[in-house]
């Protein structure tokens, strides 16, 4: 079946520096990607959120990257600080403008930020 | 502040027990979800509601039930056939039709459920 996961669990980053979370989806059809923040004992939070049709979009302090042609997502954090401490997870999705009934959440990788 | 309150933070359940988890939002979102996380994995859908007074089944929905009887509320039951029902319950609720703006799925800070 289709699925969506993250090549590594855990990644530690020194404070100040940036850091590349990624993200392998499995449905070439899918069409809409978001990434979420979470910390612990929390609900998630949403950070940015990228369409098929683009391949970078950018917020503040952070930049998804979207790769198609190897079915790639990433997140970019510049500047990390101890507050991006979290577990950060990808969604997908086949049909963004309806329900989110068919969104698909893959593991999540632990970003620790280190002093 | 608008928003989704789940209650309570921390729920414990003896066996055979059914037990309810509350969700409230006043966001005046059409859709309502209940998800559930176990440790190191991702979110599991269980129901959804789309409009009050209906509901369908996600994807692991069984051991569990639902209502919507109000356009705020949408409580969750664990039922005693749920064998397995430690873990983080988040509820998370969306307008059906999404503007485009950036976020279209809001979560409440979750009810983790442990059996004693």
């Amino acid at each position: 079946g289709e699925s969506v996961g993250l090549h590594l669990p855990t990644l530690s980053v020194q404070e100040g520096d940036n850091s590349i979370i990624n993200c392998a989806y499995s449905n070439s059809a899918s069409d809409y990607f978001i990434w979420y923040k979470q910390e612990s004992g929390k609900g998630p939070q949403f950070i940015i959120d990228i369409r098929s049709n683009m391949d970078k979009r950018q917020g503040q302090r952070v930049t998804v990257l979207l790769n198609k042609t190897v079915k790639h997502l990433s997140l970019q954090i510049a500047a990390t600080q101890p507050g991006d401490s979290a577990v950060y997870f990808c969604a997908e999705n086949l049909i963004p403008n309806f329900g989110n009934e068919k969104l698909t959440f893959g593991t999540g990788t632990r970003l620790t930020i280190i002093p | 502040d608008g928003g989704i309150t789940q209650s309570p933070k921390y729920l414990f359940r003896k066996e055979g027990q059914n037990v309810t988890l509350s969700c409230e939002q006043n966001l005046n979102h059409d859709a309502m979800y209940w998800y559930r996380q176990d440790p190191g994995q991702g979110l599991r859908l269980i129901y959804y509601s789309q409009i009050v007074n209906d509901f369908q089944k996600g994807d692991i929905a069984e051991g569990y039930s639902v209502s919507r009887e109000k356009k705020e509320s949408f409580p969750l039951t664990v039922t005693s056939a749920q064998k397995n029902p430690t873990a983080f319950y988040l509820c998370a609720s969306s307008p059906i039709v999404w503007s485009g703006a950036d976020e279209k799925l809001f979560f409440g800070s979750g009810t983790q459920l442990s059996v004693l």
